[in-house]
């Protein structure tokens, strides 16, 4: 069983330039989650996919938008880059209001360096 | 909202000693709580989770957590640690309403280093 998946595992990008980051949530996962991780800090929650719509939303600006498939998986987008994006951004898949607790699984991440 | 404060950012210790990790919530709800480990340039592994019943939860590689509700307070321990213990450790916590069910706020973490 697949666990969560997130590509590319690094990229290096230019201030000004737009990223995507994809994710694949583990195997009967509906929901998804993003997080931007800087050096030094814990987890910050971007926002949360369910049902092809954003359902929750951190204090990240809109040039943070996102996007969910049919396939339950995940899309991450940032434009107009900042040196302060430079993240490790995480993938956190999970069941919606699963009823056997709330487990949420993550992905090893997407290093984005931003330059 | 809630908050989570980890009140130590580095924990050094010596392989084969206890270990306590603190952690403390604040919210006005109730919460779940839960501690993840992230190994140098790794993602997040779920160590433990406290969803309700009893207070003293046991998770994986030893680890176990105690909930104390009066002290708001989550604190991971192990009896005894080895070298692989070493990694970044975060204490996070889930509200159940407003629809915070899948979403974490997490501490600023805990590096563990455990020495030879």
């Amino acid at each position: 069983d697949a666990g969560v998946t997130q590509s590319p595992t690094h990229l290096i990008k230019t201030r000004g330039q737009q990223v995507t980051l994809r994710c694949s949530p583990k195997s009967g996962h509906d929901t998804v989650s993003w997080y931007q991780q800087a050096l030094g800090q814990g987890p910050q929650f971007i926002f949360q996919y369910y049902e092809e719509e954003e359902r929750q939303r951190g204090n990240f600006p809109d040039r943070f938008s996102g996007h969910q498939f049919p396939n339950y998986s995940s899309e991450l987008n940032v434009n107009a880059l900042l040196l302060g994006d430079s993240a490790l951004y995480l993938c956190a898949s999970s069941i919606h209001r699963a009823r056997s607790g709330n487990t949420i699984y993550f992905g090893e991440g997407s290093w984005l360096t931003v330059v | 909202a809630q908050s989570v404060t980890q009140l130590d950012s580095q924990v050094p210790v010596f392989e084969e000693a206890p270990v306590e990790l603190r952690c403390n919530y604040s919210s006005s709800v109730s919460v779940y709580l839960f501690w993840y480990v992230q190994y140098p340039n790794q993602g997040l592994q779920l160590l433990l989770k406290y969803l309700s019943g009893s207070t003293l939860v046991k998770g994986i590689n030893g680890f176990e957590a105690e909930f104390n509700k009066s002290q708001t307070s989550f604190h991971l321990r192990k009896p005894s640690v080895h070298i692989s213990d070493t990694a970044e450790y975060f204490c996070a916590v889930s509200d159940l309403l407003s629809g915070g069910y899948n979403k974490l706020i997490f501490g600023a973490g805990t590096r563990l280093a455990v020495h030879p």
